[in-house]
């Protein structure tokens, strides 16, 4: 089957620090979508990514989608306290609503 | 525009009992899908369903589980004599009628503990 790595699993870092996270696959995906999940409530859709190669920026996040459509990775830059949660990579392989998440990386910012 | 709405937001069963959850879409929402995530673990699919069918349960447990969309009212996933490895939080999103994955809102929601 599939297997989907997401890392780093869990990070801590000072408020104002760039953060990377990555996932690779050993699939290829069609889409590569970035969430964030705050304690206790639901995922949030950050960035969507649509074709190998695309880089995408939403604010202090920038996103790209791996030329070989395995892998991605999401950085923040400059780290603010709200940054703290849960982020997962999403990737869809066809299905255009089957999404496979990863483990997740906890971020922590320090203030 | 009410978000996705899910209850209870905690239910807490002891084995054998019967746990029902439930999920109202957004407004103008017709598709509705099912996620489980266990302790410090990503969401997995589970079952997606529209007004009066499922689509496709793939990812739902072949035993104890159902999920229903009526043609009124909210979406019930449904768990029938619960053990304690149901333990988990369920999510329900819902995408307007022209889905695709990036369309996918999720509600907050519930928290199964089983006893």
């Amino acid at each position: 089957g599939q297997q989907l790595n997401q890392s780093p699993q869990s990070m801590f870092i000072q408020e104002g620090e760039d953060v990377s996270m990555n996932c690779t696959s050993s699939s290829i995906f069609n889409t590569w979508l970035w969430y964030k999940q705050d304690p206790g409530e639901g995922p949030v859709l950050l960035i969507a990514l649509y074709k190998a190669g695309e880089l995408t920026s939403n604010g202090r996040l920038t996103a790209q989608f791996g030329i070989t459509r395995k892998d991605s990775f999401l950085n923040i830059s400059a780290s603010i306290p709200s940054d703290v949660g849960i982020y997962f990579c999403a990737p869809e392989g066809g299905s255009n609503y089957k999404l496979t998440f990863g483990k997740g990386t906890l971020l922590t910012v320090n203030p | 525009n009410a978000g996705v709405m899910q209850n209870p937001r905690h239910l807490v069963r002891r084995r054998g009992q019967e746990a029902r959850l439930r999920c109202s879409p957004m407004k103008g929402h017709s598709h509705v899908y099912w996620y489980r995530q266990l302790p410090e673990e990503g969401l997995k699919f589970m079952v997606y369903l529209q007004k009066e069918n499922i689509i496709d349960e793939s990812g739902m447990p072949k035993e104890r589980f159902s999920a229903e969309f009526p043609k009124e009212g909210p979406s019930i996933l449904r768990i029938q004599q619960v053990v304690r490895g149901d333990s988990a939080a369920y999510f329900c999103a819902s995408s307007p009628p022209a889905t695709s994955t990036d369309t996918q809102y999720f509600g907050p929601g519930t928290r199964l503990t089983v006893l």
